[in-house]
């Protein structure tokens, strides 16, 4: 039981260039959340799938979409990247609606250049 | 949409003492508060989650307390130990229709002196 596993760990970019965040969870959680974390920010929502197919607009979605083909994955995209996207990203699944504890990836660390 | 504010930022305190994080949020539909650690360079991880129809909960040295009039919950960690050291994130929210998510408050900066 791998918990939410976040692919990759690392990554830098050149602005312009596009690119997918993977998470994956095995706990057979129906809701998923892609966050950001910046420096005296704390967590910010970005996009968020209460189940397979769906997805909606968190706090902060502009410059990402995403994607939830299968239950257990959950996709960022970067389309255009730009410096300001520079952060951690940290992916979060929870079995049930907003009151259920929230089991968070190891994060990737994203540098745009 | 909600807000949680968070204070104090950076709180120093002596290895034994005890440490108190305060939040407070806006939108009074929030029924879910859960406090999580975050140890340098590691994921954010739950320590203790409160919800609205409870004023107080406890687990060993952590207590969260829960004020909905006010709006306020805190978390209080007593005789506090080194390995407390880390970033203390609150949140807030609804089990709304949309299951929207938290909404975290900006961090406190736990240190603990030797």
């Amino acid at each position: 039981n791998a918990g939410v596993t976040q692919t990759p760990k690392f990554r830098v970019l050149k602005t312009g260039q596009s690119m997918t965040l993977l998470c994956a969870q095995d706990m057979n959680h129906e809701y998923m959340y892609w966050y950001r974390q910046d420096p005296g920010m704390g967590l910010r929502l970005i996009h968020y799938s209460v189940g397979e197919g769906t997805t909606a607009k968190g706090e902060v979605p502009d410059g990402y979409n995403v994607s939830r083909l299968k239950k257990q994955n959950f996709l960022l995209g970067l389309e255009s990247a730009a410096p300001s996207q520079t952060s951690v990203y940290f992916c979060a699944s929870s079995y049930g609606s907003g009151n259920t504890e929230a089991f968070f990836g190891q994060g990737t660390r994203l540098t745009v250049v | 949409g909600e807000n949680v504010e968070q204070h104090p930022s950076t709180l120093s305190v002596q290895e034994g003492d005890s440490a108190v994080i305060k939040c407070t949020y806006s939108d009074s539909a929030s029924n879910y508060f859960p406090w999580y650690k975050q140890e340098l360079g590691k994921r954010p991880q739950l320590i203790i989650d409160i919800r609205s129809n409870v004023g107080e909960k406890k687990d060993q040295r952590i207590a969260v307390t829960l004020n909905k009039t006010a709006k306020h919950f805190s978390l209080h960690i007593t005789e506090t130990q080194p390995e407390d050291s880390a970033v203390y994130f609150c949140a807030a929210s609804h089990s709304g229709g949309g299951a929207d998510g938290l909404t975290f408050g900006k961090g406190t900066h736990l240190i603990i002196q030797p």
